[in-house]
């Protein structure tokens, strides 16, 4: 998992509630990743950012929303909007476009 | 349109015995090819990467691949399968002609080694 932590392990979500997923990288990296784990679907990625104060939607970026005010962090808001938000949340970073490294995942479960 | 199979949805091979996982790809131009390794309610973990010169990389834990520019393949080795390596193996491309082009992941392939 190296220098990528994800906060929380776990996260529960109640019907209509915004919850932010934390993301910080000690690397040294300049893009990051969030990337969503369904059960044999693999990664589908949700948004993506290769510089500070910017960031591109992904695959599936409908219900989500992110922020990259600082290099090391790239948190995300799961909004009331995202209706099956249930899966498993994985958060990674590469120096351009080189090798990706994620974080230990967090869990998102509904209510 | 970029795309990877990994046409195996699991692997089982017993312990001592090789170990093949399959991926084929398609990208318009070249590849960038990466093998990553997830253990249960973990990250991925980087294993090997394919971006130039010899067809045959090899990676961490005693993993190889094999890029195959014919067959448009990328195939995950090992001479010699542990019970520890039992886990989900995703394959994954980049076409390296596209300058902004993300990571596009395989299913995943769960390998199940039995002693």
């Amino acid at each position: 998992d190296g220098g990528i932590t994800q906060s929380p392990k776990y996260l529960f979500r109640k019907e209509g509630q915004n919850v932010t997923l934390s993301c910080e990288q000690n690397l040294n990296h300049d893009a990051m990743y969030w990337y969503r784990q369904d059960p044999g679907q693999g990664l589908r990625l949700i948004y993506y950012s290769q510089i500070v104060n910017d960031f591109q939607k992904g695959d599936i970026a409908e219900g989500y929303s992110v922020s990259r005010e600082k290099k090391e962090s790239f948190p995300l808001t799961v909004t009331s909007a995202q209706k099956n938000p249930t899966a498993f949340y994985l958060c990674a970073s590469s120096m351009g476009w080189e090798t990706q490294y994620f974080g230990p995942g967090t869990r998102l479960l509904v209510l | 349109a970029q795309s990877v199979a990994q046409p195996e949805d699991q692997v089982n091979v017993a312990e001592g015995n090789p170990l093949t996982v399959k991926c084929t790809y398609s990208v318009s131009g070249n590849p960038y090819l990466f093998w990553y390794v997830q253990y249960p309610n973990r990250g991925l973990q980087f294993l090997l990467k394919y971006i130039t010169g010899d067809n045959l990389v090899k990676g961490s834990y005693g993993f190889e691949a094999e890029f195959n520019k014919s067959q448009t393949s990328f195939h995950l080795k090992k001479p010699s399968a542990l019970v520890s390596d039992s886990a989900l193996y995703f394959c994954a491309v980049r076409d390296r002609a596209r300058s902004q082009g993300n990571l596009i992941f395989g299913k995943g392939t769960k390998l199940s080694v039995k002693p």
